[in-house]
């Protein structure tokens, strides 16, 4: 069965700093690669996504994240916070082929010191 | 705004009853996914229907139930509700129900909270 290990429940940093947010999965085969984001009192909003096309994927809000098969990782990046970003992130998979439901990470909530 | 649209926003509830949440999707999208967000739990999967058929199941209880109506809006009703089934519950839509890769567009959820 597919699964998400999100490094670090909490993850705070100053702004203008770089945002790393680890995310690995296990599956037997290379999955859909997801990053959601979700702001308080909000629904989950897509950052990211890989389909296996590229493997380094640029999303939205200057993130982006990197598919590495070998690390079986998957981490988010964004060079410089902005206070804008603090939010709890998922990372997500879901089985190629198949119904395509999403399996989450635990989340990590991002805090921006100002 | 995603498109999709969930009533109520907030419901609250004893334990032991009965209550239905409603999901519209996107206009033109196929499936549709129920979510429970839980604090014990996480995010996890519970059901989805495509076109109006059960597609996939994930960890929802059997007092849990769910279907898409012709319309394809679709319904999750709990029942012989918990404390422990206080949780936001999101709906997603997609365009199709497997195979290729299909975006899930998420509602704003519903507040569950038993007391």
């Amino acid at each position: 069965a597919q699964s998400v290990t999100q490094l670090g429940s909490h993850v705070s940093v100053s702004e203008g700093a770089l945002v790393l947010l680890r995310c690995n999965y296990s599956s037997s085969v290379p999955p859909y690669l997801f990053w959601y984001v979700q702001y308080p009192n909000q629904g989950l909003q897509l950052l990211l996504k890989y389909t296996s096309a590229a493997t380094l994927v640029k999303g939205i809000n200057g993130f982006e994240a990197e598919f590495k098969k070998s690390e079986t990782s998957f981490h988010l990046t964004k060079p410089s916070a902005h206070m804008s970003d603090a939010a709890e992130y998922f990372c997500a998979v879901a089985e190629k082929g198949g119904a395509q439901k999403l399996v989450f990470g635990q989340g990590t909530r991002l805090t921006i010191n100002p | 705004d995603s498109g999709v649209t969930q009533t109520p926003k907030h419901l609250i509830t004893a334990t032991g009853q009965r209550v239905t949440l409603r999901c519209s999707p996107r206009s033109g999208d196929l499936s549709v996914y129920w979510y429970q967000q839980s604090l014990d739990q996480g995010l996890q999967f519970l059901i989805q229907y495509y076109n109006g058929e059960e597609r996939a199941k994930g960890n929802i209880l059997e007092r849990f139930s769910a279907q898409q109506f012709p319309d394809l809006h679709s319904e999750l009703n709990l029942s012989s509700l918990e404390l422990g089934d206080s949780a936001l519950y999101f709906c997603a839509s997609s365009a199709g129900g497997g195979g290729r890769y299909n975006e899930q567009f998420f509602g704003p959820g519903t507040r569950l909270t038993v007391l």
